[in-house]
């Protein structure tokens, strides 16, 4: 079964600072690879997604991931972190097909002024 | 502005009464999903439905039960509610032949169990 693995579940950053968030997941086949973001009160937005394309993966709002095969990885970064930043992102995996997706527990990012 | 539809919105219950989440998206997506999500687990999978017809079970499908009433409509049901399903459910949608397409989420239905 496919799992992803969160590390650390709360970040907080200083406004304009770097943002990463971590995220390794484990399948015995290249999966397809997402991250989520959620505010309060509300469904869950894609941010990017990884589909055996490009290794380093462009989102909205300047978010980017990169997908390490070695390292079993995909995490999420944003160079400067704005205030509308502040929320729960979550990373999630998924096998061909779409059949199910495996999420990980979350990081809630607070942005600092 | 349309997508994935969740009705209702807040939910309270008292234990062994049973209720029936809605869930409808007008996106013409073939698959759709039930999500629940609790604080420091993520989302979990309860079922899908990979096309009209067809469910099957996620993660924690126990004290579950779904229907692909048709395209658009996939719903959730408790048959009888224990307080460990107090949660928030989430439904998604996708289109599974389109890998550029995102995976669509309703709003949520904040449901407790009494």
């Amino acid at each position: 079964a496919q799992s992803v693995t969160q590390l650390g579940s709360h970040v907080s950053v200083s406004e304009g600072a770097l943002v990463l968030l971590r995220c390794n997941y484990s399948s015995s086949v290249p999966p397809y690879l997402f991250w989520y973001v959620q505010y309060p009160n509300q469904g869950l937005q894609l941010l990017l997604k990884y589909t055996s394309a490009a290794t380093l993966v462009k989102g909205i709002n300047g978010f980017e991931a990169e997908f390490k095969k070695s390292e079993t990885s995909f995490h999420l970064t944003k160079p400067s972190a704005h205030m509308s930043d502040a929320a729960e992102y979550f990373c999630a995996v998924s096998g061909l097909g779409f059949n199910k997706f495996y999420f990980g527990s979350g990081t809630k990012l607070n942005v600092k002024p | 502005n349309a997508g994935v539809t969740q009705t209702p919105k807040f939910q309270v219950l008292k234990t062994g009464q049973s209720m029936t989440l809605q869930c409808a998206q007008d996106m013409n997506h073939n698959s759709m999903y039930w999500y629940r999500q609790d604080p420091g687990m993520g989302l979990r999978l309860i079922y899908y439905s990979a096309s009209e017809g067809t469910t099957d079970k996620g993660e924690v499908p126990n004290g579950y039960n779904v229907s692909r009433l048709n395209k658009r409509e996939f719903s959730l049901r408790l048959e009888s509610a224990a307080p460990s399903q107090t949660s928030v459910y989430f439904c998604a949608s996708i289109d599974r032949g389109n890998s550029n397409q995102p995976q669509h989420f309703g709003d949520g239905t904040r449901l407790s169990i009494l």
